[in-house]
């Protein structure tokens, strides 16, 4: 069945770094959803993704969709301590699917 | 604050009880879902209506249901409770639930099973 794979689980970065996380699907998508959860909250649409190749910024936040539409990326330039939290993509193919998540802190 | 509202907060029953949880939609949003969520676990998508009907359905057990009522609000029944069912329960809701529009996520359940 679909299935939507998400690495890494966590990351843990010095305020300032960079920060990137990968979402891969087993099977093609016909668009892709990022969500951020803040610790004790719960999450929070960032952004959908439809084209292939697509990539979009929110400031420091940059959102890919793969060429062939089965991957996706997050990338945060000079992480700040407000984006801890852990972010999520899900993936539309037969249905919309979740990954696990990767959990971000952020050392002051 | 997303617009959906979920009840209770915190539940805490012992194993083998039956609870169910209860949802209401934003306004306007014919969809709903539920996902279970596990200590440092992700998201773990269970079921999805859309206008009463179901659409969906992911890893949901069978002691677990859930339906859909005329005024769109959605309560998920957990059943012959074991400890393992101890998580964070979110409902969640969307305009068309066809998988292109904004999921907007409740405050969710959570289910402690003793």
């Amino acid at each position: 069945g679909q299935q939507v794979m998400q690495i890494p689980q966590y990351q843990h970065v010095q305020e300032g770094e960079d920060f990137t996380t990968y979402c891969n699907s087993s099977t093609t998508l016909s668009n892709i959803q990022w969500y951020k959860q803040r610790p004790g909250g719960h999450p929070v649409f960032l952004i959908q993704l439809v084209k292939s190749g697509e990539v979009k910024k929110q400031k420091r936040l940059t959102f890919q969709f793969g060429e062939a539409k089965k991957n996706s990326s997050l990338h945060i330039t000079a992480t700040q301590t407000t984006d801890v939290g852990t972010y999520f993509c899900a993936g539309k193919g037969h249905d919309m699917r979740f990954g696990a998540g990767t959990r971000l802190t952020v050392k002051p | 604050d997303s617009g959906v509202t979920q009840t209770p907060k915190h539940l805490i029953t012992a194993t083998g009880q039956r609870v169910t949880l209860r949802c209401s939609p934003r306004s306007g949003d014919l969809s709903v879902y539920w996902y279970q969520q596990s200590l440092d676990q992700g998201l773990q998508f269970l079921i999805q209506y859309y206008n009463g009907e179901e659409r969906a359905k992911g890893n949901i057990l069978e002691r677990f249901s859930a339906q859909q009522f005329p005024d769109l609000h959605s309560e998920l029944n957990l059943s012959s409770l074991e400890l393992g069912d101890s998580a964070l329960y979110f409902c969640a809701s969307s305009v068309t639930g066809d998988g292109t529009d904004t999921q907007y996520f409740g405050p969710g359940t959570r289910l402690t099973v003793l």
